[in-house]
């Protein structure tokens, strides 16, 4: 089922620095998974994704990491910029026309 | 990836009636849908997965009277609440799966009931 989180965590950093904002998921069956930025009052933007045979993949400015041992993904974000404050979301399911099931969500601050 | 578009893109209607949300899939013919909701600081809940030419199928706790799915081309899906509450007050987004892979969203349906 979905996780839902009351009480967003926040990552405060300063313009410039990198981000490193973390997600631990719930299925060891799931072997696909996809990182989201949400800004106020849009949808979803899709970010990076990464399947179970790998455990690092890179985009522009942008890492995703994973560890299946521990059900553990991350996202780096490079010369974080005021334009990614945001919430990120992780989400995984197993590939296929199947339903994501999302993360609670981390919300990061850029500080100018 | 996927284009997807809903309309409206907010909407505020009376305590018991009804309101329908499109979802729309522009360049990409899609055989299934995902609507989710979101309430503030909260996550994305899956209600329902629609599926073209064939009835929806709901998650537990989603009534499926009151949140008619209807998938009538490779291109539309619609949500219709009906008979709306104020308890009913949310982000409504559909999602579209590409190529059985990553889902892309649509940019989301602020519904207030008052």
């Amino acid at each position: 089922g979905e996780s839902v989180g009351l009480h967003l965590p926040t990552l405060s950093v300063q313009e410039g620095d990198n981000s490193i904002i973390n997600c631990a998921y719930s299925n060891s069956a799931s072997d696909y998974f996809i990182w989201y930025k949400q800004e106020s009052g849009k949808g979803p933007q899709f970010i990076i994704d990464i399947r179970s045979n790998m455990d690092k993949r890179q985009g522009q400015r942008v890492t995703v990491l994973l560890n299946k041992t521990v059900k553990h993904l991350s996202l780096q974000i490079a010369a974080t910029q005021p334009g990614d404050s945001a919430v990120y979301f992780c989400a995984e399911n197993i590939l296929g026309n199947t339903p994501l099931v999302f993360g609670k969500g981390t919300r990061l601050s850029v500080i100018a | 990836g996927a284009v997807v578009s809903q309309h409206p893109s907010w909407v505020i209607c009376k305590s018991g009636t009804s309101v329908k949300i499109e979802c729309r899939s522009l360049d990409f013919q899609a055989t299934t849908m995902f609507w989710y909701r979101q309430f503030p600081k909260q996550s994305l809940m899956l209600m329902a997965t629609s599926n073209e030419g064939s009835k929806a199928t709901y998650e537990q706790g989603v009534e499926k009277d009151k949140f008619l799915i209807n998938h009538a081309s490779l291109t539309l899906s619609t949500l219709t609440v009906t008979s709306a509450h104020p308890e009913d007050s949310s982000f409504y987004i559909c999602s579209v799966p590409s190529l059985g892979e990553t889902q892309y969203f649509g940019p989301g349906t602020r519904l207030l009931v008052l």
